[in-house]
């Protein structure tokens, strides 16, 4: 079955800039998204189409795309950005099915 | 304001049945697909079952395909997930997702917990 895979972890100070991958093969034919999850909470879209933030995320959260890796990027990390952070995207071939990334565990030292 | 209300939700043995329920409120169901995306305690998201708008397309994740079944009331507001001959390792919160073109899954239910055990 077709897998994104993440880093488990990232760990950055404060006001620095993290950086999460996401890898899957169909990335370059399909848009990602981005997703934040706090413990106890429902994930909350913060990228979608590889580079789009919606209405009331944060400017320090944005999104690139190259061949098949697409990355969330955090400038000026706060200490509220500490989160688990999926990418998704569409299934590989002619379907409607979605996939999840692995997660990675951001931590904000 | 948007919401989506998940029920239905316990706690039920290996090989039992359930069926998960999602109200809608704040947009028209009928013009969105909606998914089902699941959690097991401590580990990550995985993306169950979607469905189109009609209810003329339906898609599941391998692990589910032929046991659960996912449905839709688009005059009653509400999106459906029946749940049958279900394993340990069902065991998850399900949350009730909006998709917006393209498989943007933009808005989301609180989750309702799901336990299969004996």
């Amino acid at each position: 079955s077709y897998e994104l895979t993440q880093p488990p972890s990232v760990s950055v100070s404060p006001g620095q800039t993290a950086k999460i991958t996401c890898s899957g093969d169909a990335l370059p034919k399909q848009h990602a998204c981005w997703y934040q999850q706090k413990p106890g909470q429902a994930p909350m879209l913060v990228i979608f189409k590889d580079t789009e933030r919606p209405s009331g995320i944060p400017e320090r959260f944005s999104g690139s795309s190259s061949g098949t890796t697409v990355t969330l990027i955090i400038s000026g990390v706060q200490a509220e950005d500490e989160a688990d952070y999926y990418c998704q995207s569409g299934d590989s071939g002619p379907t409607y099915r979605r996939v999840f990334g692995t997660g990675t565990k951001v931590t904000v030292l | 304001e948007v919401q989506l209300v998940e029920s239905g939700g316990g706690l039920v043995q290996p090989g039992g049945s359930l069926r998960l329920s999602c109200a809608a409120s704040g947009f028209t169901l009928s013009g969105y697909w909606m998914s089902w995306v699941r959690q097991a305690p401590g580990k990550g998201l995985e993306w169950v079952a979607n469905v189109k708008q009609d209810a003329t397309e339906k898609f599941y994740v391998d692990s589910v395909t032929g046991r659960f079944s996912i449905s839709r009331d688009n005059a009653r507001n509400s999106l459906f997930l029946q749940m049958n001959s279900l394993r340990v390792e069902d065991t998850a919160t399900y949350y009730c997702v909006r998709e917006n073109i393209g498989g943007i899954l933009d808005q989301w239910g609180q989750g309702i917990l799901v336990t299969v055990s004996s």
